[in-house]
């Protein structure tokens, strides 16, 4: 069993939808990453959160400590928002990451 | 752009060649992290460095994999007798601690090995 699990694997969304991604792992944290990663390879940082949530824009992320859980959130879904959403841990001392396999989103016009 | 770079973008080479690959950092980061990607599945860690430092080496390096540090700054990982296995992304991150700032990453290297 894969110490993160990120479900689902990939969704499709007509613009203007609501998107929820969901994040589990099972290990001791000292964070949780949400990250970005478009065609080409570069990964781009959306939130990194301990506890409680986070808002960005159109992006809001949530973490439940006590259920080793969290969901990304996309409110009004846009075809840019197209890429694959990531979720991370950070480990205690190192920070080292530890990685999910990714959400595949399409959002079509 | 992030800050961080990695050269260079892409490199193909012939089964058993050497290969380095350079990380620049944003350059008040002291912790740098290296990465694979192969795929359809998420980054996988390899290795880090706070300083110059390498504190921590994953049970996928093998000991074909190396990597350094030397002034603090840039880095480099090399892999010597590359196999078709190791085709995969290589990503550079950075991060300032201990304020514990999210990870910087670098835009990667795409390695295929022939």
């Amino acid at each position: 069993k894969n110490e993160v699990e990120q479900s689902p694997q990939n969704l499709t969304a007509q613009e203007g939808e609501f998107i929820t991604i969901n994040c589990s792992y099972s290990v001791g944290i000292s964070a949780l990453h949400w990250l970005q990663q478009h065609p080409g390879g570069g990964i781009v940082s959306l939130f990194m959160l301990s506890s409680g949530k986070k808002k960005h824009g159109r992006l809001i992320a949530t973490i439940n400590i006590q259920e080793k859980h969290s969901s990304l959130h996309i409110t009004a879904s846009h075809p840019r928002d197209s890429a694959v959403y990531i979720c991370a841990v950070g480990s205690y001392n190192t920070d080292k990451l530890i990685f999910g396999t990714g959400t595949r989103l399409q959002v079509f016009p | 752009d992030t800050g961080v770079s990695q050269d260079p973008r892409h490199k193909i080479t012939k089964r058993g060649q050497n290969v380095t690959f350079r990380c620049d950092p944003i350059s008040e980061h002291n912790r740098l992290y290296w990465y694979r990607q192969t795929l359809g599945q998420g980054p996988e860690f390899l290795t880090y460095f706070q300083n110059e430092a390498q504190l921590e080496k994953s049970r996928l390096l093998s000991d074909r994999f190396s990597a350094e540090r030397p002034k603090g700054s840039f880095s480099t990982l090399e892999i010597q007798r590359t196999e078709q296995g190791d085709s995969a992304m290589y990503l550079c991150a950075s991060s300032l601690v201990p304020l514990q700032e999210t990870q910087y990453f670098g835009p990667g290297t795409r390695l295929l090995v022939l």
